[in-house]
């Protein structure tokens, strides 16, 4: 079946380092990608999208990378904080499917101080 | 901009009463809303779409005699869980989108934690 998927579950981070989080896809059909950080307790917040006519999108601290050759999105997020603690999902939306997203299992990233 | 909020952030109800979900956009139209679920360290599962003024369509294996959904207005969806029971227990969350030509973006409400005894 067709599926949003992510490399790691969890992502240990120095305080200060970049973080970089994968995300991969099998749906050739999809047109448009979104990130988002979910907190404990609290619903997702949107951090960044993309769609399928780009490769690379910046935002303030984050970029969001989409090779469609590999079907592959990544997140990085510049000078990890200890408020960027949280699980992040990457989400997928077919062209033409009434705006549905599909979303991966999440990755849980812990910031160290 | 883009807020959406979600009433009440935690209900603790009893076994066989019916419970109801706000799901409200405070700055913007939302002509579709969406529901989801989700479990403990889990991710988001897609219950139901709703569309203002029609009936919402929902995912396979949700049961829509069990979980209520009505879109009456362009700011507002509500999510009723009818009859619910221990294992309806959850986190429930709305999503919203605007009317906005080519806006794909949903934006979540905080969530609703349900616990039924």
């Amino acid at each position: 079946g067709e599926s949003v998927g992510l490399h790691l579950p969890t992502l240990s981070v120095q305080e200060g380092d970049n973080s970089i989080i994968n995300c991969a896809y099998s749906n050739s059909a999809s047109d448009y990608f979104i990130w988002y950080k979910q907190e404990s307790g609290k619903g997702p917040q949107f951090i960044i999208d993309i769609r399928s006519n780009m490769d690379k999108r910046q935002g303030q601290r984050v970029t969001v990378l989409l090779n469609k050759t590999v079907k592959h999105l990544s997140l990085q997020i510049a000078a990890t904080q200890p408020g960027d603690s949280a699980v992040y999902f990457c989400a997928e939306k077919e062209a033409r499917r009434d705006y549905k997203l599909s979303f991966g299992a999440g990755t849980t990233v812990t910031v160290r101080a | 901009g883009a807020v959406v909020s979600q009433h009440p952030s935690r209900v603790i109800c009893k076994s066989g009463t019916s419970v109801k979900i706000e799901c409200r956009s405070l700055d913007f139209q939302a002509t579709t809303m969406f529901w989801y679920r989700q479990f403990p360290k889990k991710s988001l599962m897609l219950m139901a779409t709703s569309n203002e003024g029609s009936k919402a369509t929902y995912e396979q294996g949700v049961e829509k005699d069990k979980f209520l959904i009505n879109h009456a207005s362009l700011t507002l969806s509500t999510l009723t869980v009818t009859s619910a029971h221990p294992e309806d227990s959850s986190f429930y969350i709305c999503s919203a989108r605007s009317g906005a030509t080519h806006t794909d973006t949903q934006y979540f409400g905080p969530g609703t934690r349900l616990t039924v005894l």
